[in-house]
This record gives C-alpha cells, structure tokens and sequence, in this order.
C-alpha cells in the first residue's frame, strides 16, 4: 500500500495567522485528494478536495496541489480557536479509495 | 437526512473476549467502509462493501475479523477473540457512490483490558 505522510505535530499558530499543513503520498497515478478535519474525541469530516493542480479555495481554507512534486497543502487563512484539531489528508491509492496520513494537530492560540 | 449510525458508542473487554459493533448506513448509501483508528494514527482501512458484497477485505485479519452486510443495509463487525492491540476507535462510514463523500459515523471506543 502506498503511503501518506504528515508532519503530525502540534503546530502551534497565534489567531489570525496563516495555518500551513503538508502532506506528501507516494502514489503517483493518484487523481483525487482530499482533507478531512477531526476534533478530539470526534469522527472525521470532509473539508476540501482537490483534483487538479493549484489551488482551491473555500473560505479561509486554500487547497494547493502539486502532482510532480506528489504534494498537497492545506492553508487556513485567518485561523481561530475553532480550527484546533486534527487535519487528516487522506489519498486513494490502488484498491483502497482512501489511505489515510497520521494527521497533523493544530493548535491556535488566542 | 440522519447520519451514520453506531453502537455501542464505547466497549471494554478482557482480552481473549469477543467484541461486536453495528452500524447503519445513511439511507440510499450502497457503500459502506470499516475503518480502525488507533490513538495518533489515521483512520486504516479495514473493509468495504458494495450493497451486500464485499469489493475489498484485504486489509481486515480474517483470523480474528469478520464482517457482514446481509441486507445491503447495516453491518456488523466482529472480533474474535480480541487482542490488546485491538483496542481502537472503530469508525463506520458510507457513501452514495464511489466518487462522493464518505460520511463517517462517531465511532465505537473499544479497549481491551
């Protein structure tokens, strides 16, 4: 299986500043992406996809994809108290329509 | 529209025990995954369903796992007899077709004593 990985963290941001999360997959014939959001103690929650290279954006939140680098991004402009969770980039790979990454936790100070 | 459905919602057993989880799909949904999560891990496939078919188990340990989907409705997951390594958080998602969203249901917090 091919993998997925995160910095898992905790990156710490102060509120209102830029929140850059990374993930890199060593699938190269992947053609979807997608970030998913978890809160402590909760089950995760689709926040963005992303299937073509560059960005995409959805309110604060920036997808950035670069497929010859096997690299997506997530930014969360503006970042509040509410965004502290963990982000899961999630690829399909082969057989399995998602392989997840460890997450990274995000913390925002106020 | 209701969402994913899972009970128990938490579990502790001994180990050697045998453990079982269920869910139910959101209505309309032909797909449904099993996914174990252990603590500082992402979620990791364990098995997925089309209707009552299974499409991929190759990830699940058949020697203690097993699943079912008889009615192409709800499943149940099964652990038999259960190790300590087992205990995780069990998510149950499902999914209208193969390129929409899986929805994720809140998860059974199992811990093997």
């Amino acid at each position: 299986q091919k993998e997925v990985e995160q910095n898992s963290g905790p990156l710490s941001v102060p509120e209102g500043a830029i929140a850059s999360l990374n993930c890199t997959y060593s699938d190269r014939v992947s053609q979807s992406f997608f970030w998913y959001r978890q809160y402590s103690g909760k089950s995760p929650e689709l926040i963005m996809s992303i299937y073509s290279n560059g960005d995409k954006e959805d309110g604060r939140f920036t997808a950035q994809l670069n497929k010859a680098s096997q690299y997506v991004s997530l930014l969360i402009r503006d970042s509040q108290p509410s965004d502290s969770a963990t982000y899961l980039c999630a690829v399909p790979s082969g057989n399995t329509p998602l392989v997840f990454g460890k997450g990274t936790r995000l913390s925002v100070i106020a | 529209e209701a969402g994913v459905a899972q009970s128990p919602r938490y579990k502790i057993i001994e180990k050697r025990q045998s453990v079982a989880f269920w869910c139910n799909p959101i209505s309309g949904h032909a797909t449904l995954y099993w996914y174990q999560q252990i603590l500082g891990q992402g979620p990791k496939l364990l098995i997925q369903f089309q209707n009552n078919g299974v499409v991929d188990d190759s990830q699940l340990p058949k020697d203690r796992f097993s699943a079912e989907r008889l009615k192409g409705v709800d499943s149940t997951l099964k652990i038999q007899p259960a190790k300590l390594e087992d205990s995780a958080v069990y998510l149950c998602a499902s999914q209208r077709g193969t390129q929409e969203t899986q929805y994720f249901g809140p998860g059974t917090r199992l811990l093997v004593l």
